[in-house]
């Protein structure tokens, strides 16, 4: 059972558009919910992380909108570039300090 | 400071055999997480380890296992390979824990193949 969904699969965007990954938990006992990115050939790379008291971050071009009732967070990327065309996993620290990663989104940031 | 080494990098091995993993934990850091990664599941904890002791355990079966050494470079081991065991291999170390408190670096992972 997947205890982090995360859609879409993958995404096609503009450059300079606007790039939207969701991603929904059930376990309430999570707290702590990490974005990475990925390129190919490489492992993930920490991109931005909140906890469930903040409901939102902002780090640049990444922001992390985090909604505690609907158990649901979200990764915007504004004015996304061809460089951000990567895998990107959403994931949450469960008890026991083990991660739970969602399945990746494969994102195309078209010139 | 050097990244995360993983060793080795490809490795294709046949049914019913078994396989050793290779990782190098950036220095100073103290515990080892590894993770299989698939197109499908995307990525599932395995295991962490910290001086030297297994602190916490995934869901995978008892083929699985692994170790820590003095020096944090941490093994896994896969025994009775199966074709679905076809997958990335990623090593994550951390300053002290898997936690909250302390970011996770990724190595580059090993891929495996089994035939």
């Amino acid at each position: 059972q997947q205890q982090v969904k995360q859609s879409p699969q993958s995404l096609i965007v503009q450059k300079g558009g606007i790039s939207i990954i969701n991603c929904a938990y059930e376990n309430t006992a999570f707290d702590y919910f990490p974005w990475y990115q990925q390129f190919p050939g490489k492992g993930p790379a920490l991109l931005i992380a909140i906890r469930p008291d903040v409901s939102e971050k902002k780090e640049g071009r990444f922001t992390i909108s985090f909604n505690k009732s609907a158990k649901q967070f979200s990764l915007h990327i504004m004015d996304s570039q061809p460089g951000d065309s990567a895998t990107y996993f959403c994931a949450a620290l469960g008890t026991g300090n083990q991660f739970y990663f969602g399945t990746g989104t494969s994102l195309t940031v078209i010139p | 400071k050097a990244g995360v080494t993983q060793t080795p990098r490809y490795l294709i091995k046949t049914r019913g055999q078994q396989v050793t993993l290779s990782c190098s934990p950036i220095s100073g850091h103290r515990s080892v997480s590894w993770y299989q990664q698939t197109p499908g599941q995307g990525l599932q904890f395995l295991f962490e380890y910290f001086s030297e002791t297994q602190r916490n355990k995934g869901n995978f079966p008892g083929r699985f296992s692994g170790r820590q050494f003095s020096n944090s470079r941490s093994e896994m081991n896969v025994s009775t390979l199966e074709l679905g065991d076809s997958a990335l291999y990623l090593c994550a170390s951390s300053p002290l824990n898997a936690g909250a408190t302390d970011t996770q670096y990724f190595g580059p992972g090993t891929r495996l193949t089994v035939l």
